[in-house]
Formats: C-alpha cells, sequence, structure tokens
C-alpha cells in the first residue's frame, strides 16, 4: 500500500507563509493530489483538489502544487483560524485512497 | 444546497456487523462519486471505499476486502455502508462524502462530507 509522508508539525507567526509537504511513490506515479484541513471534532474540509485546483468558497490564501515525488500546500498571510490538521491524500494503483499522516499548524 | 446527512451512533459488540447510512439531500447524486472514510480516536483519516462513477462498481480499500460493503439507493439517494466482523479497532467516526467529478477524468473533488458517525465496539 501507498504511504504518503507529512511533517508532523509547522508553525508560522500571523501574517507569514507556511508550507506543507506531502510526499511518496503514489504522486511519483502521477496520481493526483488533494488538502483538506481539519479541525478537531468536524469533518475534513477540501481545500486543495487535481493538485492546484481550488474550490471557489476557499481563500486564495491557499496554494497547491506538485513537481516529482512531492506536493506542497502553501499557506499565505497565517491566520489564527488556519490553526488545524492538514491532509493530503492521493491513490494507490487499485485506485483506493490513502491519506497522508497530517500535519498540525500552530499560529504562534 | 447539497447535505449529507448520516444516521447515529452506534455501539456494537465485537464479532457483530454495522450499517451506517448517508442521505443526500438537495441534489440528486448520479454521476458524482461518493466515498467512505472512518477515522479513529485520535488518528487521520483512512480511506475505506469508493464509488466512482466511471467505473461503475465500488473500490475498497485492501485491509477492508471480505468484510466491507457499500452500496446505494437511487431512489432515496442513500448510500450504505455495511461493515463486518468488527473489533474494538473498528471504534472511529465514519463519514461519507461527495465528489464531483473534474478535468473529465475519473477522478473527484470531495468537497461536500456528512457529520460523521460515531460507532463504538466494545463488549
Amino acid at each position: 500500500q501507498s504511504v504518503l509522508t507529512q511533517p508532523p508539525s509547522v508553525s508560522g507567526a500571523p501574517g507569514q507563509r507556511v508550507t506543507i509537504s506531502c510526499t511518496g511513490s503514489s504522486i511519483e506515479t502521477g496520481y493526483d493530489v488533494n488538502w483538506y484541513q481539519q479541525i478537531p471534532g468536524k469533518a475534513p474540509k477540501l481545500l486543495i483538489y487535481g493538485n492546484n485546483i481550488r474550490p471557489s468558497e476557499v481563500p486564495d490564501r491557499f496554494s497547491g502544487s506538485k513537481s516529482g515525488a512531492s506536493a506542497s500546500l502553501a499557506i499565505t498571510g497565517l491566520r489564527a483560524e488556519d490553526e488545524g490538521l492538514y491532509y493530503c491524500q492521493s491513490y494507490d494503483p487499485s485506485l483506493s485512497g490513502v491519506f497522508g499522516g497530517g500535519t498540525k499548524l500552530t499560529v504562534l | 444546497q447539497v447535505h449529507l446527512v448520516q444516521s447515529g451512533a452506534e455501539v456494537k459488540k465485537p464479532g457483530s456487523s454495522v450499517r451506517v447510512s448517508c442521505k443526500a439531500s438537495g441534489d440528486t447524486f448520479s454521476n458524482y462519486a461518493f466515498i467512505w472514510v472512518r477515522q479513529a480516536p485520535g488518528q487521520g483519516p483512512e480511506w475505506m471505499a469508493g464509488f466512482f462513477p466511471v467505473f461503475g462498481t465500488p473500490t475498497y480499500a485492501q485491509r477492508f476486502r471480505g468484510r466491507l460493503t457499500v452500496n446505494a439507493d437511487e431512489s432515496t439517494t442513500t448510500f450504505y455502508m455495511d461493515l463486518g466482523g468488527l473489533t474494538s479497532e473498528d471504534t472511529a467516526v465514519y463519514y461519507c462524502a461527495r465528489g464531483r467529478p473534474y478535468s473529465g477524468s475519473w477522478y473527484a473533488a470531495f468537497d461536500i462530507w456528512g457529520q460523521g458517525t460515531v460507532v463504538t465496539v466494545s463488549s
């Protein structure tokens, strides 16, 4: 089964830019990557799909990219409400989804 | 506005089965993808199964094959997840989500999620 690796935590001050990486064979194979934000006790919220497509309701402070075996989520103009858990998601060769281990974002 | 409303919390004995339902309101679910995802306490999401219209049949994560079945009732716009052989490791919040296909491919953007159903497995 494919594994997607994310850093356990990242942090930044309000207004700063942070990036969260996601690496794995699924990404290198070429499968699309999605990104989700999750506040404890709530369902995941889609932030980015198709590697870099942002749903209309998601602020343009969030952006996604993919290159080689790695994908990244960037958040600019960091705000307190951005604190939470962030997960990348892609697919394995059986076309079953796979999630990364998650990254906890702390706004200092 | 589309909503997904899931069935209520369940408490099950080890070895038993559980059914969780997910009703879509506000829209049809033709031509959309659906997935089931669960999240154990303190853990990240885990993909269980998905249905992508272009494939016409559900796909299951390997670890659930043989004890997981997902299906849909179009007449009631309701999706179901049946998980058997429950153990304490199946204690989790179970989510359904709807995805809209994009880029003319099989991929889908899962932007609508149910509220989650807590399943507790305990003797």
